[in-house]
């Protein structure tokens, strides 16, 4: 059992240039979060899937956009990288889709570097 | 609004003796309280959560957590800590009904030998 598996592992762009974060979890979990982390600073949502067809912006959407192209999979692009964007990406599952106090699971990050 | 704080950006423990964690909270509402644990280069993992009513949640590896409602904190406690404990631990916070989980800033625990 895989739980959330995210690719790439590790990726550097130049400024200007897009790319797209790959997330798929198989614990037929209903929500899915994109979360970016940044020393000091903790866990910041970016974007959020309560359930299949719906995605909401979170804290920090700018710069970002999301795709949940079913229930396993949700993406991550960044159409424009900018250096402010260099940071450790992590996406999340979670079984609730009403906002439950389930736990989520997380994979072990994409870390991004733009240059 | 929610937030949560993490008063200590770093806890040093020699191992064998008991570690506190410390975590406070605002959030409108009852909420949802967990702690999460995150070793290098790995993702966050679930380690505890507060149930209503449980004023002393049980959780992973021997870890558990004291929920304080007036004083709106939500502590991690282990009465020893081991070497293998040294980590980085996250409490974060959900409204009751809401599906945006606030993390604290974390806190890096280090347990010598």
């Amino acid at each position: 059992n895989a739980g959330v598996t995210q690719t790439p592992k590790f990726q550097v762009l130049k400024t200007g240039q897009s790319m797209t974060l790959q997330c798929a979890q198989d614990m037929n979990h209903n929500s899915m979060y994109w979360y970016r982390q940044d020393p000091g600073m903790g866990l910041r949502l970016i974007y959020y899937s309560a359930s299949e067809g719906t995605t909401d912006k979170g804290e920090v959407p700018n710069g970002y956009n999301v795709s949940r192209l079913n229930k396993r999979e949700f993406s991550l692009r960044l159409e424009s990288a900018a250096p402010s964007q260099t940071s450790v990406y992590f996406c999340a599952s979670s079984e609730a889709s009403g906002g439950g106090n389930q736990p989520q699971h997380f994979g072990d990050g994409t870390r991004l570097s733009i240059l | 609004a929610q937030s949560v704080a993490q008063p200590e950006d770093q806890v040093n423990v020699a191992e064998g003796n008991p570690l506190t964690v410390k975590c406070t909270y605002s959030v409108s509402g009852n909420p949802y309280l967990f702690w999460y644990v995150q070793y290098p280069n790995r993702g966050l993992q679930f380690l505890l959560k507060y149930i209503t009513g449980d004023n002393l949640v049980k959780g992973s590896y021997g870890f558990e957590a004291e929920f304080n409602k007036s004083q709106t904190s939500f502590h991690l406690k282990k009465p020893s800590a081991l070497v293998s404990d040294s980590a980085l631990y996250f409490c974060a916070v959900r409204r009751t009904g809401g599906f945006k989980t606030i993390f604290g800033a974390g806190t890096r625990l280090f347990v010598k030998a």
